[in-house]
């Protein structure tokens, strides 16, 4: 089956990026969407193919998509930002996987 | 504004079923999808299947594959997620939530316990 490995946690500043990492055999073939998730809450859709901010999400972040790994970049991270986040990937053959997921602390 | 309501939670024994209903408002439910995604405590986000409200085709994860059966009721704007031959390992949240590509909206969760 398809996997998508992320590294388990990251640690940043108030105010500095972000950069959270998801990786699959030939990822960038597939779309890619991003989800945070706060303890105790339903997850929130923040990046959708590959790149793009559903309404409401902050232009602080944003998405990448090539060769095997799609990046997860937030840009003056705030405290609010702390939260689980997990890639999905998703096309034809595949159907759907989340990633293993990332906890960003912010320090 | 869209709304996905689930049903309450459920403690099952082992080898039972439980079903999960997830009702809609606020947009046209047959024009999405809706995907069913569950967590177990601590544990990472494990998508189990979709159903195209529309056509009422669906696509199981082959984790799930034999197992769940998702289903729709238009009239009712109402999805449905039901997990057979339960085990304690069965025992986490499960999501509803709409979307095609990405899920969009996510229902409240519902919490399934499995436990003799």
């Amino acid at each position: 089956s398809y996997e998508l490995t992320q590294p388990p946690s990251v640690s940043v500043s108030p105010g500095q990026t972000a950069s959270i990492t998801c990786s699959g055999d030939k990822l960038g073939d597939k779309y890619v969407c991003w989800y945070q998730q706060k303890p105790g809450q339903s997850p929130v859709l923040v990046i959708y193919q590959n790149s793009k901010r559903p309404s409401g999400i902050p232009e602080r972040f944003s998405g990448s998509n090539s060769g095997n790994t799609a990046t997860l970049t937030v840009s003056g991270t705030q405290a609010m930002d702390e939260a689980d986040y997990y890639c999905q990937a998703w096309d034809s053959s595949t159907s759907y996987v989340f990633g293993t997921g990332t906890k960003v602390t912010v320090l | 504004q869209v709304q996905l309501v689930q049903s309450g939670a459920e403690v099952k024994k082992p080898g039972a079923s439980v079903k999960v209903s997830c009702k809609a408002s606020g947009y046209t439910f047959t024009t999405y999808a809706m995907h069913w995604v569950r967590q177990a405590p601590g544990q990472r986000l494990e998508w189990m299947g979709w159903i195209n409200a529309g056509s009422g085709n669906t696509k199981y994860s082959q984790e799930f594959q034999g197992r769940v059966t998702i289903t729709r009721d238009t009239s009712a704007s109402t999805a449905y997620m039901e997990l057979s031959s339960l085990r304690s390992e069965d025992t986490a949240v499960y999501y509803c939530g709409r979307g095609v590509g990405g899920v969009d909206n996510w229902g409240q969760g519902t919490l399934v316990t499995v436990s003799s």
